[in-house]
């Protein structure tokens, strides 16, 4: 099955600085690779997500770079703020038929100010 | 958390007690999920459901029970043979089997002594 690795397990940054996660999956069919985003006490919320047929996806701050070659995806975060402290989580899965999301085992994200 | 809700939100019992945690949601989602949420674990899915009156079992559905009798309900009953119950669960739905974004329930962290 679907295996998904994600590093650093937690990763501190200055306001103002860049921030990068990184994933690697196992399955070569996962072709739906969304990124959540989990506040302290909260559910975690859907923050951006990307697909197989695109290598890259932007919004405003924050993109998601794929490479199916060497199955890793990532997600950057420019410009960080203190509000973009967090636990970020990174899944994986076969966009047919019904197939669970595959998490990472999430990252912890501090910006300091 | 956006049209799903999770009661309460802490919740303690003694070993030995069988425990229901609920999901309500009105989003008219025909997807429900149960997940456990453990310090560096990331999200293990326990059960989903696909539509009304159908579950499966996910990854760690050993000493948990569901029920899926109306399309907005999905509660999630922690057994005495949970060996170890306590952590925090996350309720999600989506739209379809086969769909994308899931989304997630503000949480139940139940506490075992």
């Amino acid at each position: 099955g679907e295996n998904v690795e994600q590093h650093p397990s937690t990763l501190s940054v200055q306001e103002g600085d860049s921030a990068v996660i990184k994933c690697t999956y196992s399955d070569s069919a996962s072709n739906y690779f969304p990124w959540y985003k989990q506040e302290l006490g909260k559910g975690p919320q859907l923050i951006i997500d990307i697909r197989s047929n695109v290598g890259e996806k932007k919004d405003q701050r924050i993109a998601v770079t794929l490479n199916k070659t060497a199955k890793h995806f990532s997600l950057h975060i420019t410009e960080t703020q203190p509000e973009d402290s967090a636990v970020y989580f990174c899944a994986a899965k076969r966009d047919t038929g019904f197939q669970k999301l595959v998490f990472g085992t999430g990252t912890r994200l501090l910006v300091s100010p | 958390d956006g049209g799903i809700t999770q009661s309460p939100k802490y919740l303690f019992r003694k070993e030995g007690q069988n425990v229901t945690l609920s999901c309500e949601q009105n989003l008219n989602h025909d997807a429900m999920y149960w997940y456990r949420q453990d310090p560096g674990q990331g999200l293990r899915l326990i059960y989903y459901s696909q539509i009304v009156n159908d579950f499966q079992k996910g990854d760690i559905a050993e000493g948990y029970s569901v029920s899926r009798e109306k399309k907005e309900s999905f509660p999630l009953t922690v057994t005495s043979a949970q060996k170890n119950p306590t952590a925090f669960y996350l309720c999600a739905c989506s739209t379809s089997g086969s769909s994308y974004e899931q989304y997630f329930g503000p949480g139940t962290r139940l506490t075992v002594t």
